[in-house]
């Protein structure tokens, strides 16, 4: 089983929706995880942590559930900036390694 | 935030020669670079943690006399695909853990290309 699995979509919503991310991981010790945004043949960028108690960044909304090892990502008001392939991220017990889900791809259409 | 480089952006070579990657901080000092490769359609795969001043640490299943990282200063790794064959076609990305170790950050990658 991955470390951390995510469902690699595509998602094709329209301009304005709102779409969510699912993502479970199975190391009960990792300390944090992130959201990570992909552009084709780029690097990837932060796009935000995520805590148990949920954290809110403009239209971004994450969420940590340690109990089910399990956590979201809420995207509202889509625009067509927003398409890109969301990475699912952990940071490894040591404090160091980042795990890296296969990602879920987002398409926003006009 | 951060900025850390990657050289060359995208490099094409002839199966069986060697081809070397260099990823810098720019404006903050780092003892700790990681080297990561991702496969079309994949994931970021760790393939090692450079440390400076010392051995990398591999990862299970990657050859470290194939892929060599030398991590001399505190501003600069190298990793050299030694032996490079068409399976060693990827993206290769460094990134570079801040002093603080709140965050990494990540070079914009290689693409590498073994005709």
């Amino acid at each position: 089983r991955k470390e951390v699995e995510q469902d690699p979509g595509p998602f094709n919503v329209p301009e304005g929706a709102t779409v969510a991310f699912n993502c479970t991981y199975s190391n009960s010790a990792s300390q944090s995880f992130f959201w990570y945004r992909q552009d084709c043949r780029k690097e990837p960028k932060l796009l935000m942590s995520v805590y148990s108690s949920g954290n809110e960044d403009g239209r971004f909304t994450a969420q940590l559930n340690r109990a089910s090892q399990y956590i979201s990502l809420l995207i509202r008001d889509s625009k067509l900036s927003d398409s890109a392939t969301y990475l699912c991220v952990g940071l490894g017990s040591s404090g160091d390694k980042l795990t890296f889900g296969t990602g879920t791809r987002l398409a926003v259409r006009p | 935030g951060a900025v850390v480089s990657q050289h060359p952006s995208w490099v094409i070579c002839k199966s069986g020669t060697s081809v070397k990657i260099e990823c810098r901080s720019l404006d903050f000092q780092a003892t700790t670079m990681f080297w990561y490769r991702q496969f079309p359609k994949q994931s970021l795969m760790l393939m090692a943690t450079s440390n400076e001043g010392s051995k990398a640490t591999y990862e299970q299943g990657v050859e470290k006399d194939k892929f060599l990282i030398n991590h001399a200063s505190l501003t600069l790794s190298t990793l050299t695909v030694t032996s490079a064959h068409p399976e060693d076609s990827s993206f290769y990305i460094c990134s570079a853990r801040d002093p603080s170790g709140a965050e990494q950050y990540f070079g914009p990658g290689t693409r590498l290309t073994v005709t």
